[in-house]
């Protein structure tokens, strides 16, 4: 199966800007799609297909992609975007159903 | 509202079975692929199985491939996943996923724990 890497950990300062990597050959083929975790809860997703937001998804989360690397960027980083972050896309194994989750990212708003 | 209600989850011994459930509402249930991913304690996001909206073909991460099966049934609007031969390496939060990768409707997760 597919596998997609991520940095461990990155720190931004309030109000700046930050930028998550996910690179893996699948993203070569398929987009990604971001979600954002905070402790106790379940995933949101805050980015998905070439750069798209759900509903209720600040325009500060943009997503990009280049090669085999996707990012996602908080442009105006606030203190309640602290969290883990995972970056998700197709397993380019051949079996369309399936998908793969990034190593995941943590995010701290200093 | 689309609401997903994972049950089933438990403490179950190595080697044991465990039947997961997923309710689900607010939407035609019977179109949507479905899945499943988990999430150990204090480890990140792992993407367990999938299924088509008919039933007819199936997804399984390595790590779970002939121990874990994927169902659903149409007429009830539910999602199941079968869990035998258990290790503790399957202890984690089991979700159930609607539109991973566009809509992002996720369940509360169910836990399970694999311990003698």
């Amino acid at each position: 199966s597919s596998e997609l890497t991520q940095d461990p950990a990155v720190s931004v300062a309030l109000g700046q800007t930050v930028r998550i990597t996910c690179q893996g050959d699948s993203l070569r083929s398929y987009y990604a799609s971001w979600y954002q975790q905070k402790p106790g809860q379940a995933p949101v997703l805050v980015i998905y297909g070439k750069n798209n937001r759900p509903s209720g998804i600040p325009d500060r989360f943009s997503g990009s992609s280049s090669g085999n690397t996707a990012s996602l960027t908080i442009t105006g980083a606030q203190a309640e975007d602290e969290a883990d972050y995972y970056c998700n896309s197709r397993d380019s194994s051949g079996n369309h159903l399936g998908y793969v989750f990034g190593t995941g990212t943590k995010v701290t708003v200093l | 509202e689309v609401q997903l209600v994972e049950s089933g989850g438990g403490l179950v011994q190595p080697g044991g079975s465990l039947r997961l459930s997923c309710s689900a509402s607010g939407f035609t249930f019977s179109s949507y692929a479905m899945h499943w991913v988990r999430q150990a304690p204090g480890k990140g996001l792992e993407y367990v199985s999938a299924i088509s909206s008919n039933g007819g073909s199936t997804y399984y991460a390595d790590s779970v491939k002939g121990r874990f099966t994927i169902s659903r049934d149409n007429s009830k609007n539910t999602l199941y996943l079968q869990m035998s031969s258990l290790r503790a390496e399957d202890t984690a939060v089991y979700y159930c996923v609607k539109g991973l990768a566009a809509t992002g409707y996720w369940g509360q997760g169910t836990l399970v724990t694999v311990s003698s």
